[in-house]
């Protein structure tokens, strides 16, 4: 099956500083990307949809320059959190797909801002 | 607005026993239907998906699906819980004409608790 993994799985930083977070397809071409926030307890709301050398498309209320994400490759999607604070301490999740109808999730990674 | 909601915000069942977790949708023209499920600190797994056909959808690790349109809903099922069925379920949905992008719109999540 397709398979997805995020890089780190676990982070913490300090506040002000900025956090790359990486989403690979490892067995697949992600043509479209997507990146969720996850808080506990509750659902994934999605943030930015990203399709392969193109600009991400962020959903209403999310900052895209505080959340910078990158698509550079099929394979590969970045998010970075700029100046974070602890507000921004989250779950975030990556999903990838090929075209095919179901979305295929990353592990996600823990984020937690000092 | 569309939207996807999941009455229960937690589900308990004797192992061995019948379970349920519903899910009822309110979106625009034919959508397609997902369920996943998420394991503490993990991502999402796909779990069955509706797109088109036959109503009553099979998936991963016995678990299946009926889509019903007349009631906008499609609730989960296996005829037997496992203790390792416990974990946190998740309807979605991708409305019609989300386009090439597939955008999902999830519910807010199930919690399974199947007991010995």
């Amino acid at each position: 099956g397709a398979v997805v993994s995020q890089h780190p799985s676990r982070v913490i930083c300090k506040s002000g500083t900025s956090v790359k977070i990486e989403c690979r397809s490892l067995d697949f071409q992600a043509t479209t990307m997507f990146w969720y926030r996850q808080f506990p307890k509750q659902s994934l709301m999605l943030m930015a949809t990203s399709n392969e050398g193109s600009k991400a498309t962020y959903e209403q209320g999310v900052e895209k320059d505080k959340f910078l994400i990158n698509h550079a490759s099929l394979t590969l999607s970045t998010l970075t959190v700029t100046s974070a604070h602890p507000e921004d301490s989250s779950f975030y999740i990556c999903s990838a797909r090929s075209g095919a109808h179901e979305q295929f999730f990353g592990p996600g990674t823990r984020l937690t801002v000092l | 607005a569309q939207s996807v909601a999941q009455p229960e915000d937690q589900v308990n069942v004797a192992e061995g026993n019948p379970l349920t977790v519903k899910c009822t949708y309110s979106v625009s023209g034919n959508p397609y239907l997902f369920w996943y499920v998420q394991y503490p600190n993990r991502g999402l797994q796909f779990l069955l998906k509706y797109i088109t056909g036959d109503n009553l959808v099979k998936g991963s690790y016995g678990f299946e699906a009926e889509f019903n349109k007349s009631q906008t809903s499609f609730h989960l099922k296996k005829p037997s819980a496992l203790v390792s069925d416990s974990a946190l379920y998740f309807c979605a949905v991708r409305p019609h004409g989300s386009g090439n992008t597939g955008k999902l719109i999830f519910g807010q999540g199930t919690t399974l608790q199947v007991k010995p």
